[in-house]
């Protein structure tokens, strides 16, 4: 079952700009994390944020986590054309040992 | 250079013929899971595997078939494919994380299957 939603489906935005998508889950997790996917090729993983951190940065990507709302956000700053992707959440769930998707945010940055 | 190595990238094949999509990592990872991607449906995991000998069902294991007999492989074998397995497969691999739950993943290209 898909435990993560991303939000928005879609979101189209110039060169510059900032991205922020965002992240839904239903049960607790041990960790989360954002892939990123560019046109059909394999998923790279972005970051792992664990249940007890709140925000982890990594170069332009800035991920937040509220367990109590159960959500995540990815902010990508100051957008480049190759930022253009989609970009999954994904959760490892407590007690189970694997990782499960969700449906993914097709970011387009246009130059 | 560390990498998760799928074979064959394409393939299209017909109803009822058996194959096989091989998975082999070079990490020494545990942790192995195939995956299928469709459109508006992300990716659903098939199959997964915490160690050698040690294989579970995913979400949508229907039609599939997995062995781990050795850590740097886990192939994907479809007895009898049918059209509603045309996908794009992924394989991963990952080590545990220290806090427990499924670390980092690591992906393969991916399997553009097609069933005629």
């Amino acid at each position: 079952s898909q435990q993560g939603e991303e939000d928005p489906q879609a979101l189209s935005i110039q060169e510059g700009e900032n991205a922020t998508m965002n992240c839904s889950y239903k049960t607790s997790i041990n960790n989360l994390q954002w892939y990123r996917q560019n046109s059909g090729r394999g998923l790279v993983h972005l970051i792992l944020i664990r249940s007890n951190e709140r925000e982890k940065h990594s170069g332009r990507l800035r991920v937040t986590l509220d367990t109590s709302k159960k959500s995540s956000s990815l902010l990508i700053t100051a957008s480049r054309a190759a930022d253009t992707a989609s970009y999954f959440c994904a959760t490892a769930l407590i007690g189970y040992s694997t990782l499960t998707f969700g449906k993914g945010t097709m970011l387009l940055v246009s130059p | 250079e560390a990498q998760v190595t799928q074979n064959p990238r394409y393939l299209i094949t017909v109803t009822g013929k058996k194959l096989t999509v091989t998975c082999s990592q070079n990490m020494n990872h545990e942790y192995m899971s195939w995956y299928r991607q469709d459109p508006g449906l992300g990716l659903r995991q098939i199959y997964y595997s915490m160690n050698v000998e040690v294989t579970d069902k995913g979400d949508v294991p229907e039609g599939y078939k997995v062995s781990r007999k050795e850590k740097r492989n886990f192939p994907l074998i479809l007895e009898s494919p049918s059209p509603n397995q045309t996908s794009l497969y992924f394989c991963a691999s990952s080590f545990p994380t220290l806090g427990g739950g499924t670390g980092e993943l690591f992906f393969g290209e991916g399997s553009r299957l097609t069933v005629l």
